[in-house]
């Protein structure tokens, strides 16, 4: 299964409200997870099965989608969460999109 | 708490072997699935392998298949990856990570070690 992320990079200010897509080359239902890491830094888990939060993630993360096309939105953007986002397919075995890098503006 | 630390990285030549650990701790290890992912310097994550939590069934990605061999020792809350005839592209950090399979077969990485860098040169 193929995946492509878009942008691959983008920035953006504190208080900003930001989208990442993913997609699938097929249908892998809302078998779908995103990652966040920063540098130096293992990843971590934010949102599994497409759209549910992981505990203790903070809510202006949302997931949405299922079948092929997937968003990550950010609310509020907040410093800490300039990192690198990743989607996760876990359909047919695993592969990780190419991720999106979000900086501040 | 969930812990899991990575060990066994360096430097080792081209077609030469090493193995690196992860021992977990703070959950019952024996009965998760185990990954190992990579990352190669500057990119994205890249999958490798994941390991019942039996060890009874593994899968590997196509870019390791034949050279790498994961395996567990749940006696000793530890998984290990061995990596045989390593390449320059092999060069990476390793993170183990643990396997969570919600309800409807979703499954996802829900604790990741800080990785171990591994780096094939001559």
């Amino acid at each position: 299964i193929q995946m492509t992320q878009s942008p691959s990079s983008l920035s953006a200010s504190v208080g900003d409200t930001v989208s990442i897509t993913c997609r699938t080359s097929q249908n892998i239902n809302n078998y779908l997870n995103w990652y966040q890491q920063k540098p130096e830094k293992a990843p971590q888990l934010l949102v599994y099965g497409a759209s549910r939060l992981q505990t203790g993630v903070p809510s202006r993360f949302a997931g949405s989608g299922s079948g092929t096309d997937f968003t990550l939105t950010i609310s509020n953007l907040q410093p800490e969460d300039f990192a690198t986002y990743y989607c996760q397919q876990t359909h047919s075995y695993f592969t990780f999109g190419p991720g999106t890098k979000v900086d501040i503006k | 708490q969930v812990q899991l630390v990575e060990s066994g990285g360096g430097v080792v030549q081209p077609g030469k072997s090493l193995r690196v650990s992860c021992v977990a701790s703070g959950f019952s290890f024996r009965s998760f699935g185990m990954h190992w992912v990579r990352q190669a310097p500057g990119k994205g994550l890249e999958w490798v392998a994941v390991i019942w939590y039996d060890g009874n069934n593994k899968y590997y990605a196509d870019s390791v298949e034949g050279r790498f061999t994961i395996s567990r020792d749940n006696s000793k809350n530890t998984l290990y990856l061995q990596m045989d005839s390593l390449r320059a592209e092999d060069t990476a950090v390793y993170y183990c990570a643990r396997e969570i399979i919600f309800g409807g077969g979703v499954i996802f990485f829900d604790n990741w070690g800080q990785g171990t860098l591994v780096t094939v040169s001559s």
